[in-house]
Parts: structure tokens; C-alpha cells; sequence
């Protein structure tokens, strides 16, 4: 079946420092992948998204590029602000009659010092 | 534009009881999907909506069910409320493919005592 694997958390980070958040997934076919932010008592919000190898999705300095050769989808960002303090999903979405089908990651909890 | 809308935004119910949760999507957005997250399974599909049909299910127990009506507002309902119910139920619209992204509401946290 499809899987998604997040690299555990917590990650703590300063102030500017670079953030790596690693995800690699399992599907077949030709999944769209996604990543999404979680912030306290709130749902989720899509942060980028990439659907078709090679793809890189990029919104408010956060990256990551479909890499299809390594099934992987990791997430960047250059300096780390303490409001990106949250937690961060990796999912897919299988395509074909995977309709409204979201697989998540387990998440991964990004908390942010001054 | 108005978001994902859920309701209501918390809520008790007692084991055995049911409860119904309603999502009102995106305008023009026409699927609507349902998940349950809790610590301990993370972010789980229940099912999906799409024109008023369930095209997709997860594999949750027939207590879980859902329908959407024809202006793509959806309602869950589950019967027979058990403890582990306890959770963040959470809705998704999308336009009609599913590439495009969901967009979520904020939720509603169902506690069972």
C-alpha cells in the first residue's frame, strides 16, 4: 500500500539556522505529494505542493523538490523564524481512484528559540 | 473568499451516544473529504464526497458514515460513540481533481467521556 515516512521529531532550532525535514514515501503510479502545516489548535494548512517528478513547490521560503529516483519529498528552508514553530505533515496522494484520498506522515514537530 | 468551515468546534459526547459534524466547503468546490486525527494513529482518511456519492472510504467501522447534500455541505456521523472516537475530526475540500491540494478546516475536537 502507499506510505509516507517522516525523519522523527522533535527538531529544535535557533533563530536563522536551516531546517531539513526529511520524507520518503512508498506508492504506485505517479503520486502528487504534499507537505502541510499544523499550528496549535488549528487545522491544517497546504504549504507547497509538487506533482510530477522534478517538480519543486516553494511558498514563504520553505522548498522541496519531487525527487522520483529516491521517492523522496524533503522540505527546506534557508533561516528558520520562530513563527515557523509547528508541525509539518508529508502526504500523498496515490492519483487514480485515490479520490480525496490524503496518506500522511506521521509529522514532525518544528519548535523554534529566539 | 470564505475558508473551510466546520461546526461546531468542540464538543462532549457520552459512549453510546451520536454525534453529527457538519463541514461546509469552499465555494465550487465539490469534493469534500473527512479525517480523524489522534496522537497515537496520526491523520487517518475516513471517506471522501464528491457530487453527493462516496467515492472513497477508509477502513473505519460502518458506525462512521457520512453524506454530502447537493450544495457539497457534508455531515458526518457517528453512532454508538466509543472512547477512542475521542479525536480532531477534520475536513478537506478540493476542486474536482485532486492534484490541485485540499484545503482543510480547523476542525472539530470530539471528546467521548
Amino acid at each position: 500500500g502507499n506510505s509516507v515516512t517522516q525523519m522523527e521529531g522533535p527538531v529544535t532550532l535557533s533563530e536563522e539556522a536551516f531546517l531539513t525535514i526529511n520524507c520518503t514515501y512508498t506508492a504506485t503510479g505517479y503520486p502528487s505529494l504534499f507537505w502541510y502545516v499544523q499550528y496549535p489548535g488549528e487545522g491544517l494548512q497546504l504549504l507547497l505542493k509538487a506533482t510530477k517528478a522534478d517538480d519543486k513547490g516553494s511558498n514563504k521560503g520553505f522548498e522541496a523538490t519531487y525527487r522520483k529516483e529516491t521517492t523522496s519529498f524533503h522540505l527546506e528552508k534557508g533561516s528558520v523564524q520562530v513563527s515557523d514553530s509547528a508541525v509539518y505533515f508529508c502526504a500523498l496522494n496515490a492519483g487514480g481512484t485515490s479520490y480525496g484520498k490524503l496518506t500522511f506522515g506521521q509529522g514532525t514537530i518544528l519548535t523554534v528559540h529566539p | 473568499k470564505a475558508g473551510v468551515t466546520q461546526t461546531p468546534r468542540y464538543l462532549i459526547k457520552t459512549r453510546g451516544q451520536q454525534v453529527t459534524l457538519s463541514c461546509s466547503p469552499i465555494s465550487g468546490h465539490r469534493s469534500v473529504s473527512w479525517y480523524q486525527q489522534t496522537p497515537g494513529q496520526g491523520l487517518q482518511f475516513l471517506f471522501e464526497y464528491f457530487s453527493e456519492t462516496q467515492r472513497n472510504k477508509g477502513n473505519f467501522p460502518g458506525r462512521f458514515s457520512g453524506r454530502q447534500f447537493s450544495n457539497s455541505r457534508s455531515e458526518m456521523n457517528v453512532s454508538t460513540l466509543e472512547l477512542g472516537d475521542s479525536a480532531l475530526y477534520l475536513c478537506a475540500s478540493s476542486f474536482h481533481r485532486d492534484s490541485y491540494g485540499y484545503t482543510f478546516g480547523s476542525g472539530t475536537r470530539l471528546t467521548v467521556v
